[in-house]
């Protein structure tokens, strides 16, 4: 079965540090990963999807992605975070075949200090 | 272009009673999937409908249904309502259902009193 594990439940950086937020997950065939990110009350916000290809992928607001199969993790990253990156991070694997179901991991959330 | 809609934001609901959740998909999307949130199970999904059929559900008590219109609108029924039903419900909007992307709406907060 598909899982996903977020080690870190919360995380605390300085604005302008760097980022990375871990993801792993179990599955059989090369998944379909996604990294979401939530403010408070507010729905889900697609950062940015791997599929295939370059292992590397690139989001919006300035976040990447590494996908690396060996260690089966997908871990997000951003070089320097600005205090509205505050808010929650989720990681997704899919399984990409028909009847969208994600599995989403429990979330980091993110507090960015001055 | 509209984003996806859930109609109502808040829900105060009794133990026993019954409700409806509305989500509206973006133009075209033909797939909306719906997840309950909570602090303690986190994002978990619950069924994901196609051009009104459905094609997955999540491991959820028959209390929960849904359905889906032929404009790809959806409604969630949950009846019976328990203190554990008590969720933010995000419903998923998506072009073919096929995990390319997927839009979420603000989600409707339930709460059962």
């Amino acid at each position: 079965a598909q899982s996903v594990t977020q080690p870190d439940i919360h995380i605390t950086v300085s604005e302008g540090a760097s980022l990375e937020l871990r993801c792993n997950y179990s599955y059989g065939a090369t998944p379909y990963l996604f990294w979401y990110v939530q403010s408070p009350g507010q729905g889900l916000q697609l950062l940015l999807k791997y599929f295939s290809g370059d292992t590397l992928v690139q989001g919006i607001k300035g976040f990447e992605a590494e996908f690396k199969r060996s260690q089966s993790s997908f871990n997000l990253r951003k070089p320097s975070v600005h205090w509205s990156d505050a808010a929650e991070y989720f990681c997704a694997v899919g399984a990409g075949n028909s009847g969208y179901a994600l599995n989403f991991g429990k979330g980091t959330s993110l507090l960015v200090t001055p | 272009k509209a984003g996806v809609t859930q109609t109502p934001r808040y829900l105060i609901k009794t133990r026993g009673q019954q409700v409806t959740l509305s989500c509206s998909p973006i133009s075209g999307h033909r797939s909306v999937s719906w997840y309950q949130q909570t602090p303690g199970q986190g994002l978990q999904f619950l069924f994901e409908y196609f051009s009104e059929t459905q094609r997955n559900k999540g491991n959820f008590p028959g209390r929960f249904s849904g359905r889906q219109f032929s404009n790809s609108r959806s409604e969630m029924n949950v009846s019976t309502l328990e203190l554990g039903d008590s969720a933010l419900y995000l419903c998923a909007s998506s072009l073919r259902g096929d995990n390319t992307e997927a839009f979420f709406g603000q989600g409707t907060r339930l709460t059962v009193v």
